[in-house]
């Protein structure tokens, strides 16, 4: 069985300073593990996406994360945070769905907010 | 617009009666999703479709009927409503053998 442990419910950093959200998870086979983004009042936007081909992903607006197999984490980073950065922040880990298949379902963390502080 | 759209965007209902929510994509992804949001428990599925007419439960299905007789919809029935169903409801899609999944913009239900 797969889940997802985001272990900060609420993360404060000044703007300019850097982001960390810190994910764990747990799966019985490889997974891809994803972050989500969910600005107030919005739908969730994919932040990037890891499936194997290199541990450290890219992904939009100076967001990175590192897959670390060992630890069994998939921390979120920005080297500085905006004031736009502020939201929910999903990590999410697929799992194997076997109606019709071809397609994974996902795990959500519990989120963690991000808050800039000026 | 190309997309996933959800309708109502915001719905207020009484105890007991039938609710439906709309999905639409334009993309002819084969797997479109339901799930729920509240507050302390991330998103949890309710159910999936892999394909027209074909349907599964996910996690929390119990209360609500979907059904898909056309890949471009989706809609998800409460049929019959209880406070337990206040919630904010997100439609996904995604492309059979991919496993990211993109989101409509959310339907806010307030079941007094």
């Amino acid at each position: 069985a797969q889940s997802v442990t985001q272990l900060d419910s609420h993360v404060s950093v000044s703007e300019g300073t850097p982001v960390l959200l810190r994910c764990n998870y747990s799966s019985s086979y490889s997974p891809s593990l994803f972050w989500y983004v969910q600005h107030p009042n919005k739908g969730l936007q994919l932040l990037l996406k890891y499936t194997s081909a290199a541990t450290l992903v890219k992904g939009i607006n100076g967001f990175e994360a590192e897959f670390k197999k060992s630890e069994t984490s998939f921390h979120l980073t920005k080297p500085s945070a905006h004031m736009s950065d502020a939201a929910e922040y999903f990590c999410v880990v697929s799992h194997l769905m076997y109606s019709g298949g071809g397609a994974d379902g996902l795990t959500f963390g519990k989120g963690t907010h991000l808050i800039i502080q000026p | 617009d190309a997309g996933i759209t959800q309708s109502p965007r915001y719905k207020i209902t009484e105890t007991g009666r039938q609710v439906t929510l709309m999905c639409h994509q334009t993309w002819s992804h084969s797997y479109m999703f339901w799930y729920r949001q509240d507050l302390g428990h991330g998103l949890r599925l309710i159910y999936y479709s892999a394909a027209a007419d074909i349907t599964d439960k996910g996690e929390v299905p119990d209360g609500y009927v979907v059904s898909r007789s056309k890949t471009e919809n989706f809609p998800l029935t409460l049929e019959s409503a209880t406070r337990s169903q206040t919630s904010v409801y997100f439609c996904a899609s995604s492309e059979r053998g991919l496993s990211e999944q993109y989101f409509g913009p959310g339907t806010r239900l307030t079941v007094t």
